[in-house]
């Protein structure tokens, strides 16, 4: 088994602030991705890296910069906070291919003040 | 582009009857996947059952679905719900693209 671990678990910024997640997994899967979830808006793709260095926009990457300098890890930048933003990111990993699962940390949940 | 639909946000059943949750989907892909997620409180999602095999019905947990590409679904049904199976409920598509669409999500709320 594996573990995805996301820090910090609460993130409170100001507005126009820079704002970085952190993600690490240790199943060393190949592909990673970072969601937004919002109350009925299910969960939406920001970026997703199918292997180190790479970097994929997802439909929600406009405002978000990411990160893939390892296997292991993935970060994922909130270029500008917006004033009262609120909202889960969660950090998810798998193998790839159509019918790979993907295993989901935990969450940072971001306040903007 | 590729689209899931859950049409309901919220559905709310009386324990030890049965559920359906509606799951349909748009895509152009040929190699498809499907998944239902679930989120309970608290916690990160985690995938329930999958499919990729048209017609076959796939069960885990006392949750079964069956992938239809004639009609472009994935319902999930349980003939019985408990008050344990309270949470919220993804369905999902996956590609060879490496990407995975959800569904905005059908909460599941089971009454005593």
């Amino acid at each position: 088994g594996g573990i995805i671990t996301q820090t910090p678990k609460f993130l409170i910024g100001q507005e126009g602030q820079k704002l970085t997640l952190k993600c690490q997994q240790n199943f060393n899967h190949d592909t990673m991705y970072w969601y937004r979830q919002d109350s009925g808006k299910g969960l939406r793709l920001i970026y997703y890296s199918i292997t180190e260095n790479d970097l994929q926009k997802g439909d929600l990457s406009e405002g978000y910069d990411a990160s893939r300098e390892k296997k292991s890890s993935f970060s994922l930048t909130v270029t500008s906070a917006q004033k009262n933003e609120m909202a889960v990111f969660l950090c998810a990993s798998g193998t790839g291919g159509s019918y790979a699962e993907q295993f989901f940390g935990p969450g940072t949940r971001l306040t903007v003040l | 582009g590729d689209s899931v639909t859950q049409t309901e946000g919220l559905v709310t059943v009386t324990e030890g009857l049965p559920v359906k949750l509606n799951c349909t989907y748009q895509t152009t892909y040929l190699t498809i996947a499907f998944f239902w997620y679930v989120q309970y409180l608290n916690e990160a999602p985690q995938v329930l059952l999958k499919s990729s095999t048209d017609n076959k019905r796939t069960e885990h947990q006392g949750f079964h679905a069956t992938l239809h590409k004639s009609s472009s679904s994935f319902h999930l049904q349980k003939s019985s719900a408990q008050l344990s199976d309270s949470a919220l409920y993804y369905c999902a598509l996956g590609s060879n693209t490496n990407k995975v669409v959800f569904g905005t999500g059908t909460r599941l709320q089971v009454l005593p």
